[in-house]
């Protein structure tokens, strides 16, 4: 079975811009988390999406949202970027919410 | 203020010692344990999840979880170089069992 797979991998952006990253889970999972990971701050939620609805929300601004689809492949947007944006953004999925979770690659957004 | 707590190491073992790795908890009432492991510049791989009080093995990993004292604690058997990665401690913590809390990851070397 393929694993989780992000797109892009790596972002470069200027402060100020909006960026859209995406998720496809693995075939089967309609679970799908995000993820933010600092040096600083670790591993930090994000959100979950479960049957194209948010369920839980961690403790960051409204210029980060996020959607799912239909096939359950999601996306999740950063408007406005900040310096402090700049991390490796994780997306992991399970067969449900509360299964256990399989990270992809992640894709690293640097903001300029 | 829901908490994992895990040392950061560095932790250094010789090759074919057992490494053992501790994760304490602040929420009595949470349900689920997940130990990931990460290689630097690499996302994080699920390698052990318990949910039961007690012992649970895969191969040369045991995940052991004692609910009373809030502790969770994963031991390496047999430590190979290929072990060196950071571990990450994760919860699900009662009131928010559709997130993972992660610590902040213990460095493990295992010296050839």
């Amino acid at each position: 079975k393929a694993g989780v797979t992000q797109t892009p991998r790596y972002l470069i952006k200027t402060r100020g811009q909006q960026v859209t990253l995406s998720c496809s889970p693995i075939s089967g999972h309609r679970s799908v988390s995000w993820y933010q990971q600092t040096p600083g701050q670790g591993l930090q939620f994000l959100f979950e999406y479960f049957s194209e609805t948010q369920r839980n929300k961690g403790n960051f601004p409204g210029r980060f949202s996020g959607r799912q689809f239909s096939n359950s492949r999601s996306e999740m947007n950063v408007s406005t970027l900040e310096l402090g944006d700049s991390a490796l953004y994780l997306c992991a999925s399970s067969q449900g919410p509360y299964n256990e979770q399989f990270f992809g690659p992640g894709t690293r957004l640097t903001v300029l | 203020q829901k908490e994992v707590e895990q040392n950061s190491g560095p932790l250094s073992v010789p090759e074919g010692a057992i490494a053992s790795l501790n994760c304490t908890y602040s929420d009595r009432g949470s349900q689920s344990f997940f130990w990931y492991r990460q290689y630097s510049g690499k996302s994080p791989e699920l390698i052990m999840f318990i949910y039961s009080n007690g012992d649970k093995e895969d191969g040369r990993f045991t995940a052991q979880l004692n609910k009373a004292s809030q502790y969770v604690s994963l031991l390496i058997r047999d430590s190979q170089p290929s072990d060196s990665a950071t571990y990450l401690c994760a919860v699900t913590f009662s009131g928010s069992a559709r997130q993972l809390t992660f610590g902040s990851g213990t460095q493990l070397t295992v010296l050839p």
